[in-house]
């Protein structure tokens, strides 16, 4: 089945970090640009991160410029983010897309919650 | 980064009835513009692409129009499997930002 899972989210204290990761399964994962898009609690899509194929470009959405890593393994079919120096308002479900400009196949998502 | 307005925040809608949805970019973003369906507990799901473009699988009721700075996603005959937020997005420039969503709900 062509899916992607997510995994990595929990609760963490606010400065602490965490690696959001997503397996991407039954597509050509080195094709396409991937994205992680992420929705705080009772709120709307938010995009954070996009990445091209082979990892070479990068695109962050302000707030998280300097804070979250988006990174790729096209060997393992997998997806990463890199979430440090936590804040209460970076608490949200955190999705991986497939694509840079729509994103036609999405996971489930994975929770971050960070509170003290 | 271009700021994505959408309207109206809920609307209120019968079974059957025509539900019309508005979007507006706060500067072009020619025809790079995707809907998205989201229901409670449930990833988003694509509709529309380039504006136009029904994403596969998506029933016809659904359509999409504008571009620029004006968009409208139009579901014909509303069925409950729809009642649930609606997301445009914009992905001519980076930051890709989304509208804060529509509701449908049923009148």
């Amino acid at each position: 089945e062509v899916q992607l899972v997510e995994s990595g989210g929990g609760l963490v204290q606010p400065g602490g970090s965490l690696r959001l990761s997503c397996a991407a399964s039954e597509f050509t994962f080195s094709n396409y640009w991937m994205s992680w898009v992420r929705q705080a609690p009772g709120k709307g899509l938010e995009w954070v991160a996009n990445i091209n194929q082979d990892g070479s470009d990068k695109y962050y959405v302000d707030s998280v410029k300097g804070r979250f890593t988006i990174s790729r393994d096209n060997a393992k079919n997998s997806l990463y983010l890199q979430v440090n120096s936590l804040r209460g308002e970076d608490t949200a479900v955190y999705y991986c897309a497939r694509g840079g400009w729509y994103s036609d196949l999405w996971g489930r998502g994975t929770l971050v919650t960070v509170s003290s | 980064e271009i700021v994505m307005t959408q309207s109206p925040a809920t609307l209120s809608v019968s079974p059957g009835e025509r539900a019309t949805l508005s979007c507006r970019a706060s500067q072009s973003v020619s025809s790079n513009l995707a809907w998205y369906q989201q229901k409670p507990g449930q990833a988003p799901r694509l509709l529309i692409n380039g504006a136009s473009t029904r994403a596969t699988g998506i029933p016809a009721r659904f359509s999409g129009s504008g571009s620029g700075t004006e968009f409208t996603l139009t579901i014909s005959s509303l069925q409950s499997e729809d009642f649930a937020v609606y997301y445009c997005q914009q992905s001519d420039n980076w930051p890709r930002t989304f509208g804060q969503g529509t509701k449908v709900e049923i009148k």
